[in-house]
């Protein structure tokens, strides 16, 4: 079975300040993807990065950060210099055989100005 | 980036009603996907897809059905609604390249229900 944790709720920031949402993941697979979305306030999921289980290269996009560690089972996300555009709900989400993907409980950004 | 559509963005129905929400996506994707969102934030995977004339219950027991006539075409219907049904509901779709996988879900804008 998969499992996909994500164990803070909810996060408040200042503008500017840096924020790192933690995921912890469990599947038996050796071949899984891993995923983050964003689900602002309007309501739509919006697909932020997939990584493989064999690559554990960090990724920077922009402001964003994604650090994957096998070797504990995460698959962090940082927002470098918040801003207020970046509140909204976030998911990490697992896929390794059988195709569905597993969200974790999603983590709410509050961004003050 | 997968183009989805869902409507209604928003339904306030009366219990007892018969509704369909309609998800189409424009990307020939093969594979689509209804999750149910509680007002808590967690998704739940209540129907999928994986080609014309395929449809499988999810992980969330759900009274709603769906039907998959066109590849495009993803609706699903509540013959009665319930109160209980309130919720978002949101639609997705992915494709396949060749490893079972690979595939990324797109997500459409979500169909928020109110059942009075």
């Amino acid at each position: 079975a998969q499992k996909v944790t994500q164990a803070q709720t909810e996060i408040s920031v200042v503008e500017k300040e840096d924020v790192t949402l933690d995921c912890v993941y469990e599947t038996r697979d050796t071949t899984y993807y891993l995923f983050w979305y964003k689900q602002p306030p309007s309501g739509e999921l919006v697909f932020l990065i997939r990584r493989n289980s064999f690559d554990e290269q960090n990724e920077i996009s922009g402001r964003y950060s994604w650090n994957f560690q096998k070797s504990t089972s995460s698959f962090n996300f940082t927002i470098t210099a918040s801003q207020v555009v970046d509140s909204a709900v976030y998911f990490c989400a697992l896929r390794s055989a059988g195709n569905k993907l597993t969200f974790g409980g999603g983590t709410r950004v509050l961004v003050k100005p | 980036e997968a183009d989805i559509y869902q409507t209604p963005r928003y339904l306030v129905i009366g219990t007892g009603k018969k509704i369909t929400l309609e998800c189409s996506q424009t990307m020939g994707h093969d594979k689509m996907y209804w999750y149910q969102q509680d007002p808590g934030m967690e998704l739940h995977l209540i129907h999928y897809s994986y080609g014309v004339n395929s449809t499988e219950k999810g992980d969330l027991s759900s009274e709603s059905t769906v039907s998959r006539i066109r590849t495009e075409h993803f609706p699903l219907t509540l013959e009665s609604a319930r109160p209980s049904h309130t919720s978002q509901y949101l639609c997705a779709s992915s494709e396949q390249p060749g490893s079972p996988s690979t595939d990324t879900q797109y997500f459409g804008p979500g169909t928020r229900l109110t059942v009075l």
